[in-house]
């Protein structure tokens, strides 16, 4: 069963124009989010971040929005440039028993072509 | 340097060998993790160190895998009897404490013939 789930593999935009990443989620204990972005042959990096009670964060070209009713966040990057190009991962944290655990999606690849 | 770094960035195995994988955190992070990636497939939570201690091992796949921590520092994930299903990049992630943001490893890409 997957808790986060991003339904779009990939994505291509046109260099300055927005970038929208979508990501979906089921379980509703979920209190943090986040975005990963990440180059081939390299880990993840963290991007950006979001808390449950906020329903948006914005850092520079980049902006998370939380719609926590449809259990749904979007990552906007504007405007896109061919260096961000990679996979976007969402990520979700939940804490149980006084632990955390990260949940992650398959990624969508964002092409931004010059 | 000061990432987290993971080695051997590559490794190719047998079906039926044991393969070590090893995890240096950033320096005082006291949280470790460890994910793998499977072709196609997000990233799947394995296991989660607080310190040396392992509260939550429910993401190991099978007992053929095991993980342990020394140390408060370096981290080894031991594949027992490795199956071609357990090909994957693994990744290890450090965070300052539970909850903080996590920091990534490059990935070992573990491809079992």
């Amino acid at each position: 069963d997957q808790q986060v789930k991003q339904n779009s593999p990939s994505l291509s935009v046109q260099e300055g124009r927005i970038s929208i990443l979508n990501c979906d989620y089921t379980n509703s204990m979920f209190d943090y989010f986040l975005w990963y972005k990440k180059y081939p042959a390299e880990g993840p990096t963290f991007l950006i971040s979001i808390s449950s009670i906020k329903d948006k964060n914005e850092d520079g070209r980049f902006t998370v929005f939380l719609n926590k009713s449809a259990k749904h966040l979007s990552l906007h990057i504007v405007p896109s440039q061919p260096g961000d190009s990679a996979v976007y991962f969402c990520a979700a944290s939940v804490t149980a028993s006084g632990t955390y655990k990260y949940i992650f999606g398959t990624g969508t690849r964002l092409k931004v072509l010059a | 340097g000061a990432g987290v770094s993971q080695s051997p960035s590559n490794k190719v195995t047998e079906k039926g060998k044991d393969v070590e994988l090893r995890c240096d955190p950033i320096s005082g992070h006291t949280a470790l993790y460890w994910y793998r990636q499977s072709l196609g497939q997000g990233l799947e939570f394995l296991i989660y160190f607080q310190g040396n201690s392992a509260p939550d091992k429910s993401g190991l796949p099978s007992d053929r895998f095991s993980a342990e921590r020394t140390g408060g520092s370096v981290s080894t994930l031991t594949i027992q009897r490795t199956q071609q299903e357990d090909s994957a990049v693994y990744l290890c992630a450090s965070s300052l404490g539970q909850g903080e943001t996590q920091y990534f490893g490059p990935g070992t890409r573990l491809l079992v013939l």
